[in-house]
């Protein structure tokens, strides 16, 4: 079964660097989506993305974060300046038509340091 | 009021009994749900669908009551492999992100 696959697994990083977690959706997905979750709490929406733009973003994705899908295959999360808050999991997730189940990769778990 | 609460538990159950729990929204404008399943630190995984009209698979069997707003899962002849963490999960029918309640852990002992 064709899976969505995320890198790295683990990604440790000085607070006020950048990073960018990466993810390959299902081939023929057309709508992508970025989560995280922190420590003990609940999943919560960032950002979706669809023709090749953000659809909508949550609050917590403000300035700090954008998202590309440069190649057609890749779609990438990009954390600016990140803060010890922003260690958490990230997962991707993709859905190949609207009205259908959202299928998410096994995260990257990131830690701020 | 959060858009979506559950119940979080633990249950605690033995193998073979019935482990049932709800879920409550708020926003009458949800359209669709879903339960996934989430073990410790690993993605969220689509268990079922859930239908107006009850829908089960297997030993699960999942029910939309949109008049009192809730939907609730039912486990059956639980197994030690259904020890996870089950998020309720809906989305709206304007916008396709998926909003999470918090979870209701399940423990099944042997």
């Amino acid at each position: 079964e064709p899976e969505v696959t995320q890198t790295p697994s683990h990604q440790v990083t000085q607070m006020g660097q950048e990073v960018i977690l990466r993810c390959v959706p299902i081939s023929n997905h057309l709508y992508f989506y970025w989560y995280r979750q922190i420590l003990g709490q609940k999943v919560e929406f960032l950002v979706s993305f669809y023709n090749n733009e953000i659809s909508e973003k949550s609050e917590i994705f403000d300035d700090q974060f954008s998202v590309e899908r440069p190649d057609g295959s890749n779609f990438t999360l990009k954390i600016r300046s990140t803060k010890l808050e922003d260690s958490a999991m990230y997962f991707c997730a993709s859905m190949p038509a609207s009205n259908q189940p959202q299928h998410f990769g096994d995260g990257t778990r990131l830690s701020i340091l | 009021r959060k858009e979506v609460e559950q119940d979080p538990g633990p249950f605690n159950v033995p193998e073979g009994a019935t482990v049932a729990f709800n879920c409550t929204y708020s926003n009458s404008a949800s359209q669709s749900f879903f339960w996934y399943r989430q073990d410790c630190r690993k993605e969220p995984k689509l268990l079922m669908s859930v239908y107006s009209s009850g829908n089960e698979d297997g030993r699960f069997t999942a029910q939309l009551n949109r008049a009192s707003q809730y939907i609730s899962l039912l486990i059956r002849d639980s197994k030690l492999s259904d020890s996870a963490t089950y998020l309720c999960v809906w989305r709206r029918s304007n916008d396709y992100k998926l909003s999470f309640g918090a979870g209701t852990t399940v423990t099944v002992r042997a």
